[in-house]
């Protein structure tokens, strides 16, 4: 089945400091991949769409500046968190379209922590 | 138009009962409706996924049910285990749609607790 990958799972970072989230689709290639946060006992919020080559678009209210997406390649997109903040502190989840099929698969999230 | 509407919030279901959770939609472009799964600290995922030009789709315990007229849809977990105790949401999608990278629209999800 279709795997998506995300490099840190948890990772805890002093305040102003920036933190970068990997997400890999492993065994397909995604041309779009989208950027989620959720927090406890709600729903998912998308924050961004990536398109491999191109600018991300980011929804009403997220900060581009202060959440920094790049999709480099077919099977790679990164989140960049920049002078993090302690509301920043949250559960990010990225997900990948298969280019082939429809599907869209989501990686196991990284629990962002900033103290 | 935008929003898919999730009930109930929270669920509690004794050991081999069903579990029903209901979700509307007002989007008629719509055209696709899948349910994913999220156990604490992990991302959601895919459980089961419907098109509306069917009524009913199973898979295993699961089963979706979809009411085009109404714009309704509902995720049916027979025999519900201890293990199913998870968050589920429903999803809507316009697959067609070529701006904004085609989004998922979530409902709020809804928390199961399956007691033995």
């Amino acid at each position: 089945g279709a795997v998506v990958s995300q490099h840190p799972s948890w990772v805890i970072c002093k305040s102003g400091t920036s933190v970068k989230i990997e997400c890999r689709s492993l065994d397909f290639q995604a041309t779009t991949m989208f950027w989620y946060r959720q927090f406890p006992k709600q729903s998912l919020m998308l924050m961004a769409t990536s398109n491999e080559g191109s600018k991300a678009t980011y929804e009403q209210g997220v900060e581009k500046d202060k959440f920094l997406i790049n999709h480099a390649s077919l099977t790679l997109s990164t989140l960049t968190v920049t002078s993090a903040h302690p509301e920043d502190s949250s559960f990010y989840i990225c997900s990948a379209r298969d280019r082939a099929a429809y599907e869209q698969y989501f990686g196991p999230g990284t629990r962002l922590t900033v103290t | 138009q935008q929003q898919v509407k999730q009930s109930p919030q929270s669920l509690i279901v004794q050991k081999g009962g069903i579990s029903i959770i209901n979700c509307a939609y007002e989007n008629t472009a719509f055209d696709y409706f899948p349910w994913y799964q999220q156990f604490p600290g992990k991302g959601p995922a895919l459980l089961i996924a419907i098109r509306p030009d069917v009524s009913e789709k199973k898979e295993g315990r699961f089963t979706i049910s979809f009411n085009k007229s109404a714009k309704q849809f509902s995720l049916h977990i027979m025999d519900s285990q201890p293990g199913d105790s998870a968050t589920y949401f429903c999803a809507a999608i316009n697959r067609a749609f070529t701006g904004g990278g085609n989004k998922l629209t979530f409902g709020t999800g809804t928390q199961l607790k399956v007691e033995l």
